[in-house]
């Protein structure tokens, strides 16, 4: 089993501010996912970075892949309550599995 | 409607009962997945399949049977159900895998149902 542990675990944070999870792991991916999940719902996709130091935008969240592809983080900037949910990574290992990291569960205050 | 539907949506049964869920894909994707979520424990792999009569293990497959007669449809039984198998499992969907450098890669969006909450009492 390739482990990816997220942190934190839970986050509350006041709308506006910024935050960053984290998404560390002792295994090499060739790829990483992050999805978000709303309540009784499935996640969602909302990037996957490939290549070490990989670094994407979208809108107010900044995904980043690590140089030996064994960590990424995700930023976001100005959060606001619609940010709310649960941000799940997920790494490709090898040719069919995907394996996915605990979850941040980020709560976004107005 | 197009997508990607389970059913049910919600299921109560009881230690030692047949159970299986039903996962419908109109896409036409090749892969099917099935998840289980649980607290603590993030998303895990069940069973996967590349195609219609192929299917493979995940990380955790014991105690689940999986079929795949046709593209569109992915269930998953469980044979004798444990109270260990309370969860919400989650069918997933992709296009397939790419390729770099020779190496397969696998990261196709998947594409989630709405997902199963499993209750064995």
């Amino acid at each position: 089993t390739q482990l990816l542990e997220q942190s934190p675990q839970f986050l509350s944070i006041q709308e506006g501010e910024n935050l960053t999870v984290y998404c560390n792991s002792s295994s090499v991916f060739s790829s990483l996912q992050w999805y978000r999940q709303e309540p009784g719902e499935g996640p969602v996709l909302l990037v996957t970075v490939v290549t070490g130091g990989e670094v994407k935008k979208l809108k107010r969240l900044t995904f980043q892949f690590g140089d030996a592809r064994k960590d990424s983080s995700l930023h976001i900037t100005a959060a606001q309550p619609g940010d709310t949910g649960l941000y799940l990574c997920a790494g490709a290992g090898g040719a069919n599995n995907l394996f996915f990291g605990t979850g941040t569960r980020l709560t976004v205050i107005p | 409607d197009a997508g990607i539907t389970q059913s049910p949506r919600y299921k109560i049964t009881e230690t030692g009962r047949q159970v299986t869920l039903m996962c419908h894909q109109t896409w036409s994707h090749s892969y099917m997945f099935w998840y289980r979520q649980d607290l603590g424990h993030g998303l895990r792999l069940i069973y996967y399949s590349a195609a219609a009569d192929i299917t493979d293990k995940g990380e955790v497959p014991d105690g689940y049977v999986v079929s795949r007669s046709k593209t569109e449809n992915f269930p998953l039984t469980l044979e004798s159900a444990t109270r260990s198998q309370t969860s919400v499992y989650f069918c997933a969907s992709s296009g397939g895998t790419g390729t770099s450098g020779g190496q397969a890669l696998f990261y196709n969006e998947q594409f989630f149902g709405p997902g199963t909450r499993l209750t064995v009492l």
